[in-house]
């Protein structure tokens, strides 16, 4: 049973240009949330989506956004990138089961923004 | 006050200490409480969940969970240098219509052999 996938492992991009990041949940997981984890700090919550719809946001702003397909995989956009975009972007994969919320995260994705 | 508080550390221990990682927080929405172990440029795994208050064990490792005090805590026994690592609490309950899910900010443990 795979968990869950993100690719890249890695990437570098500059200033001002565009990426995408992309995860496959762990199976039988419908519910997909991306964080971004700067060094030293615990994750920070971006988004979550849910039957391909962003279900909550976090305090991140409008050049991020992102995306939900049938199968459940979802990816991260950042438009615009600035310096302190640099970080571990995290996916992570749930079961939405009410108040129950137990994340399962992939390895991540490390973008450095030159 | 924010909503879920963790000591950063770091904390550093010999091999064979019983290491005891602590988390408190506000919010009484909280019902599900989890325990993430983090190694260096690695994503959160997973260790433990327990639901409301009460202990779980799971090998060396125990978790508690004291709702009325508003703590949570990580037990692990006869610690090994490979768990040295980030640990990461992390809470969710059910408010305003939606699951809200929120982490501390980590504890550096380091176990020396």
């Amino acid at each position: 049973d795979a968990g869950v996938t993100q690719s890249p492992t890695h990437l570098i991009k500059t200033r001002g240009q565009q990426v995408t990041l992309r995860c496959s949940p762990k199976s039988g997981h419908d519910t997909v949330s991306w964080y971004q984890q700067a060094l030293g700090q615990g994750p920070q919550f971006i988004f979550q989506y849910y039957e391909e719809e962003e279900r909550q946001r976090g305090n991140f702003p409008d050049r991020f956004s992102g995306h939900q397909f049938p199968n459940y995989s979802s990816e991260l956009n950042v438009n615009a990138l600035l310096l302190g975009d640099s970080a571990l972007y995290l996916c992570a994969s749930s079961l939405t089961e009410g108040a129950k919320n137990i994340q399962y995260f992939g390895a991540g994705t490390r973008l450095s923004v030159l | 006050q924010k909503e879920v508080e963790q000591d950063p550390g770091p904390l550093s221990v010999p091999e064979g200490a019983i290491v005891s990682l602590n988390c408190t927080y506000s919010n009484s929405a909280f019902q599900y409480f989890m325990w993430y172990r983090q190694y260096s440029r690695k994503g959160p795994e997973l260790l433990m969940y327990t639901y409301s208050s009460g202990n779980k064990e799971d090998g060396r490792f125990t978790a508690q969970v004291d709702k009325s005090s508003k703590y949570i805590s990580l037990f692990i026994r006869d610690s090994q240098p490979s768990d040295s690592a980030t640990y990461l609490c992390a809470m969710s309950g059910w408010q305003g219509g939606s699951e809200k899910l929120v982490f501390g900010k980590g504890m550096k443990l380091t176990v020396n052999p």
